[in-house]
C-alpha cells in the first residue's frame, strides 16, 4: 500500500527566508508525486507534480521539488518565502492504476513571521 | 469558470437527517472523487467513479451513497448523519495524467 509521511507539522520561517518542507512516501513501483497548496477555507490547488524524468521540478508560485528514489523523498523548496505562502501544504503520491487514486500526507502548516 | 463546483459550501444540520452534496467538473474528466477532510487536516479517499461506474470504494459507512448520473457530476448522499461526519467533503476530478482538480469544499457540521 502506498503512503506519506510529512514529518514536520508546522513550520514557522521569516519572510524572505528559504523553506523547505519534507516529504517521504512508501510505493512499490516508480511513483507518481504531487504538491498542493491549501488556503483557508479554500480547495487545494496543484504547486507541481512529477511522473517521470528530471527529478528537479519547477511548480508555480517559485516554488520546486527534487525527487530523490534512493531517499523516498519529494521535497519541496522555495528560496524566498513570501506572506502569501502562509498555507497547508500537502504531498501526495499516486499510481495510474486503481482510477488514479491519491495518497495524502498528513499535511505541514507553513506560518510566515514578518 | 469554475473548473469543478460543489454545492453547498456550508451545511449545518441535525443528527439523524439526510443530507446531500452536489458536485460537477466542466473539465471533461472521466474521474471524479470525494475525499473526506477531518478537523486535523487529513485528506482521505472515499470514493471513486470513472466514467459513472463506482472503481474506488474505500472503507466508508454505507450510510455514505454516491451517485453519478453522468461523468460531470458526482453527488454525496449521506444518511442518519452523525457527529463524526462533521468534516470538510471535497469533490475532485482528474484527467489520464493523475492530477487531481479540487472544489472548495463543503464545510458540514453534524449537531
Amino acid at each position: 500500500a502506498q503512503s506519506v509521511t510529512q514529518p514536520d507539522i508546522h513550520i514557522t520561517v521569516s519572510e524572505g527566508a528559504s523553506l523547505e518542507l519534507r516529504c517521504n512516501y512508501s510505493y512499490g513501483a516508480t511513483p507518481y508525486l504531487f504538491w498542493y497548496v491549501q488556503s483557508p477555507g479554500q480547495g487545494l490547488q496543484l504547486l507541481l507534480k512529477y511522473f517521470s524524468g528530471d527529478t528537479l521540478v519547477q511548480g508555480i508560485k517559485g516554488f520546486e521539488a527534487e525527487f530523490k528514489r534512493s531517499q523516498s523523498s519529494f521535497n519541496l523548496r522555495k528560496p524566498s518565502v513570501h506572506w502569501s505562502d502562509a498555507a497547508e501544504y500537502f504531498c501526495a503520491v499516486g499510481n495510474n492504476n486503481a482510477g488514479n487514486m491519491l495518497t495524502f500526507g498528513g499535511g505541514t502548516r507553513l506560518m510566515v513571521k514578518p | 469558470d469554475t473548473a469543478v463546483s460543489q454545492t453547498p459550501k456550508y451545511l449545518v444540520t441535525q443528527m439523524g437527517n439526510d443530507k446531500s452534496i452536489k458536485c460537477e467538473q466542466n473539465l471533461g474528466h472521466d474521474t471524479m472523487y470525494w475525499y473526506k477532510q477531518d478537523s486535523k487536516k487529513f485528506l482521505k479517499i472515499m470514493f471513486s467513479y470513472n466514467n459513472k461506474e463506482l472503481i474506488i470504494n474505500e472503507t466508508v459507512p454505507n450510510r455514505f451513497s454516491p451517485k453519478s448520473p453522468d461523468k460531470a457530476h458526482l453527488n454525496l448522499h449521506i444518511n442518519s448523519l452523525e457527529l463524526g461526519d462533521s468534516a470538510v467533503y471535497f469533490c475532485a476530478s482528474s484527467s489520464d495524467t493523475g492530477e487531481l482538480f479540487f472544489g472548495e469544499g463543503s464545510r458540514l457540521t453534524v449537531l
